[in-house]
């Protein structure tokens, strides 16, 4: 069946450095993939999708490319905040209305 | 736009007893579900309905959790009887047409069954 995997947390960074939280997928096609972030006390928002193979979904600094060979779609942003704290979830979702996610990953951000 | 509306925020209840969480999804969206997270397991997708109907329940843990979508603009999860091991957060989220339409989620219903 389709599944997600991410990379295990919480990641902890100092303000300013390089951010990358991995994730991987299985599915049986090509689904198209998605990134949300939950902020403490929160619901879940979008933060940046792709929806074939090669696109890069950017928002607010962070960056995803759609790698069909490694069946990959990373997270990165250049220089996090500590305003980026946060838990990040990987989904996907194909030929359905479901969104399967990944069990998310906590980044915490230290001045 | 006022977003994704849950009710109430917090509800703490007895083992045994009924609870209902509301939700009012995103006015002209067409798509709506509910999640239930938790430490130990995640974010589990419970229902979601289209147009009011009900499409997907496999997600639904037991005969307890009841969910109903009477009109486009109001949707309802019921658990009766409670038990401690139902305490979560349970979110709401609707979308405009499902697919790769982003989902808009909710600021969820914190509950505690003791």
């Amino acid at each position: 069946g389709n599944s997600v995997t991410q990379m295990e947390g919480p990641v902890t960074l100092s303000e300013e450095a390089f951010l990358t939280i991995n994730c991987t997928y299985t599915a049986t096609g090509y689904p198209s993939l998605f990134w949300y972030v939950q902020y403490p006390g929160e619901g879940l928002q979008l933060l940046l999708k792709a929806t074939k193979a090669d696109d890069k979904g950017s928002n607010k600094g962070f960056e995803a490319t759609y790698r069909k060979e490694t069946t990959s779609f990373h997270l990165e942003k250049g220089s996090v905040q500590v305003s980026d704290s946060a838990v990040y979830f990987c989904a996907l979702t194909y030929n359905t209305d479901k969104l399967i996610f990944g069990t998310g990953t906590r980044l915490q951000v230290f001045p | 736009d006022a977003g994704v509306i849950q009710s109430p925020r917090h509800e703490v209840t007895e083992m045994g007893q009924e609870v209902t969480l509301r939700c009012k999804p995103i006015s002209g969206h067409n798509s709506l579900f509910w999640y239930r997270q938790t430490m130990m397991r995640g974010l589990e997708l419970l229902i979601y309905f289209n147009n009011n109907v009900p499409i997907d329940d496999s997600g639904m843990p037991e005969d307890r959790f009841s969910a109903k979508m009477p009109n486009a603009s109001f949707s309802t999860l019921k658990i009766q009887p409670s038990e401690p091991r139902d305490s979560a957060v349970y979110f709401c989220a609707s979308t405009l047409r499902g697919g790769t339409d982003t989902q808009y989620f909710g600021p969820g219903t914190r509950l505690t069954v003791l």
